[in-house]
């Protein structure tokens, strides 16, 4: 694909149900980032993989957030007994080389209302 | 924690006039300094990036000034056209943090 895609787009969850949010980034691209955006604000940094290896979760608000990216492409998280102020827009990124210091190129988003 | 420090978070100017944003960091260890623009609605995009071993980056109407000294680097849009209008936000490269963003509006 040419870009980064992220599904669902939007997603409605009651309190307390689990979702999976789907991040499929550039081919080829080493580095992989998630980022929960509320309304108003800016990113703010999830989680970070390097190929299939989770190297920085220490955004990840609670142990209800799970991140996975098994096999170095496609990455799934994972919000466990969802609560209200998990509403957000989740945001995936990729980059082209391993490490930090490079352009980001982000998906449109998964939009997620908790009620 | 880290901080990116982001000013001003909303910013009117008249079509034809600059803008200028501005960020501030707090690790003086950090190198990499991106922008990213995110209209209503869509994703983020990086407009310009700059790196620490220079002080200034320019593309066409947009540049961003780096001051390692001080902690702090800006984004200078000139000639400001109604489709710059859009939500503006820093980022620490290293540290993968983000401004909260500035909102800037462009009346023609």
């Amino acid at each position: 694909g040419a870009g980064v895609s992220q599904s669902p787009r939007y997603k409605v969850a009651k309190r307390g149900q689990d979702v999976a949010l789907r991040c499929d980034p550039i081919s080829g691209h080493v580095s992989l980032f998630w980022y929960q955006q509320a309304l108003g604000q800016g990113p703010e940094f999830l989680t970070y993989f390097q190929n299939e290896a989770q190297l920085d979760k220490s955004g990840l608000p609670s142990d209800r957030f799970f991140a996975e990216r098994p096999e170095g492409s496609v990455s799934t998280l994972k919000i466990q007994r969802t609560q209200q102020e998990d509403s957000a827009v989740y945001l995936c990124a990729s980059s082209l080389e391993g490490g930090r210091n490079e352009k980001l190129f982000f998906g449109s988003g998964t939009q997620l209302s908790v009620l | 924690g880290e901080n990116v420090e982001q000013h001003p978070s909303t910013l009117s100017v008249q079509e034809g006039d600059s803008a200028v944003i501005k960020c501030t960091y707090s690790d003086s260890a950090s190198n990499y300094f991106p922008w990213y623009k995110q209209e209503l609605g869509k994703r983020p995009q990086l407009i310009i990036d700059i790196r620490s071993n220079v002080g200034e980056k320019k593309d066409q109407r947009i540049a961003v000034t780096l001051n390692k000294t001080a902690k702090h680097f800006s984004l200078h849009i000139t000639e400001t056209q109604p489709e710059d209008s859009a939500v503006y936000f820093c980022a620490d490269g290293n540290k993968l943090v983000f401004g909260a963003g500035t909102i800037l509006r462009v009346k023609s």
